[in-house]
C-alpha cells in the first residue's frame, strides 16, 4: 500500500519569500509523483509531475519540485511567492496503468501568503 | 470552456434517499474518477473507470455505485444516502498519463 505524507498542514510566508512544501511517500516500485493546487472553492489543478529522468521538474507559475529516491521525497518549491499562490497544495502518487491507474493524495498543505 | 463539468453543483438530500451525481468530460479521455473531499482527509478515491461500461472500486467504495455509460459520462450513485456521505465530490479525467488529471469544479452534497 502506497502512502503519501505531507508533514505541514499549514505554512505561512510573506510575499516575495521562497517556500518549500514537503512531500514524502512510501512505495518500493516505479511510481509517478505529482503536485496539484486547489484554490478555495475550486477543483484541483495539475502543477507538475515526475516519473524518471532529471529529478528537478518545472511546473507552471514558477513552481518546481525535486525527486529524491534516497529520501523518498518530492518537495515542491517556489523562489518568490505571490499572494495569488495562497491555496492548498496536494502531493499525489500513482502506479501502474489499466486497473491500477489511480492517484493517492496526501492530506494537503495550506499555503498562506501575507503581503 | 470547462473540459470537466459536474452537476449539480450543490445538493441537499435526505437520509435514505437516492442521489445521483453526474460528470461530463470533453477531453476525449479514457480514464474518469470520483473522489470525495473531507476536511483533514484530502481527497479519497471512490470509483474510477478506464473504459466505457466498466468501473473499478477505489479506496472507499462502500455505499457508492458508479456508472460509465459512455466515454464522456461518469455518474456516482448513492442508493441510500447517509449523514456520513456529506462531503464535496470531485470528478476528474485523464489520458494514459494518469498522473495528470483534470478536475471538475466539485459538487457539495449535504445529507440531512
Amino acid at each position: 500500500t502506497q502512502t503519501v505524507s505531507q508533514s505541514d498542514a499549514h505554512v505561512t510566508v510573506f510575499e516575495g519569500d521562497s517556500v518549500e512544501l514537503r512531500c514524502n511517500y512510501s512505495y518500493g516500485g516505479s511510481i509517478y509523483l505529482s503536485w496539484y493546487i486547489q484554490h478555495h472553492g475550486h477543483g484541483l489543478q495539475f502543477l507538475l509531475k515526475y516519473y524518471s529522468g532529471n529529478p528537478v521538474v518545472q511546473g507552471v507559475n514558477g513552481f518546481e519540485a525535486e525527486f529524491s529516491k534516497s529520501d523518498s521525497s518530492f518537495h515542491l518549491r517556489k523562489a518568490s511567492v505571490h499572494w495569488s499562490d495562497s491555496a492548498v497544495y496536494f502531493c499525489a502518487v500513482s502506479e501502474g496503468g489499466g486497473s491500477n491507474a489511480k492517484l493517492t493524495f496526501g492530506k494537503g498543505t495550506k499555503l498562506s501568503v501575507k503581503s | 470552456e470547462a473540459a470537466v463539468t459536474q452537476s449539480p453543483r450543490s445538493k441537499v438530500a435526505v437520509t435514505g434517499g437516492k442521489v445521483t451525481l453526474s460528470c461530463h468530460q470533453t477531453n476525449n479521455h479514457d480514464y474518469m474518477y470520483w473522489y470525495r473531499q473531507d476536511t483533514g482527509h484530502g481527497l479519497r478515491l471512490i470509483h474510477y473507470s478506464y473504459v466505457a461500461d466498466s468501473t473499478e472500486k477505489g479506496d472507499i467504495p462502500d455505499g457508492y455505485k458508479a456508472s460509465r455509460p459512455s466515454q464522456e459520462n461518469f455518474s456516482l450513485i448513492l442508493e441510500l444516502a447517509s449523514l456520513s456521505q456529506t462531503a464535496v465530490y470531485f470528478c476528474a479525467s485523464s489520458g494514459t498519463n494518469y498522473a495528470e488529471q483534470f478536475f471538475g469544479p466539485g459538487t457539495r452534497l449535504t445529507v440531512l
